[in-house]
């Protein structure tokens, strides 16, 4: 069965500092993974998603992720964080079990950044 | 329209009443999903709607929760003899064809029970 894990429940950095917000999963096929944002009291909405093509991936934001299949890693990256970038993200693996594509999630990380 | 609706966007609902979460997926997406987000279990399935195919209601939590889509469009989930534990956001998501299409999630619906 598939599962992900998302170490550090809560990350806090400097304006203009590296973010780093880790994952990992487990899957017994190859995994379509997604790293989601939620604003308080919004949905979620995609940053970016790997589904078996570059292994380094970029999305929105300035955001960037990377599967390591060995590491059974997909962390998530940015350079310089803002403070708009504060936020509850999601890292999450699509159940290759079922078929039906449906997201098994993380418990989440809330970012905070400080001026 | 433009992207997943979901309506209300709070309900505040009294212990042992039923309640009704509505869902508007984007136009011409085919699957449909329903979640659960609360404090103490994160977020979690609940049900998938595939096209004319049986639903895959693996995630529903009891017999209180049910769920139908009508003419393959918009979704509600019924939740029957309401219990405080059931307080959380309802979010509802839709893809297009092939799982591993970005899910878009509508902003959901925040479920109070007293």
């Amino acid at each position: 069965a598939q599962s992900v894990t998302q170490l550090g429940s809560h990350v806090s950095v400097s304006e203009g500092a590296l973010v780093l917000l880790r994952c990992n999963y487990s899957s017994s096929v190859p995994p379509y993974l997604f790293w989601y944002v939620q604003y308080p009291n919004q949905g979620l909405q995609l940053l970016l998603k790997y589904t078996s093509a570059a292994t380094l991936v970029k999305g929105i934001n300035g955001f960037e992720a990377e599967f390591k299949k060995s590491e059974t890693s997909f962390h998530l990256t940015k350079p310089s964080a803002h403070m708009s970038d504060a936020a509850e993200y999601f890292c999450a693996v699509s159940d290759g079990s079922s078929n039906t594509g449906k997201l098994i999630f993380g418990q989440g990380t809330t970012l905070q950044v400080k001026p | 329209g433009a992207g997943v609706s979901q309506s209300p966007s709070n309900k505040v609902t009294e212990k042992g009443k039923d309640v009704e979460l509505r869902c508007d997926p984007i136009s011409g997406h085919t699957a449909l999903y329903w979640y659960r987000q609360s404090l103490g279990q994160g977020l979690e399935f609940l049900i998938y709607f595939q096209g004319n195919s049986a639903p895959d209601k693996s995630g529903l939590p009891s017999d209180r929760f049910s769920a139908e889509r009508t003419g393959g469009s918009v979704s509600t989930l019924t939740i029957q003899r309401t219990q405080q534990e059931d307080s959380a956001v309802y979010l509802c998501a839709s893809r297009g064809t092939g799982v591993g299409n970005t899910q878009y999630f509508g902003p959901g619906t925040r479920l109070t029970v007293l």
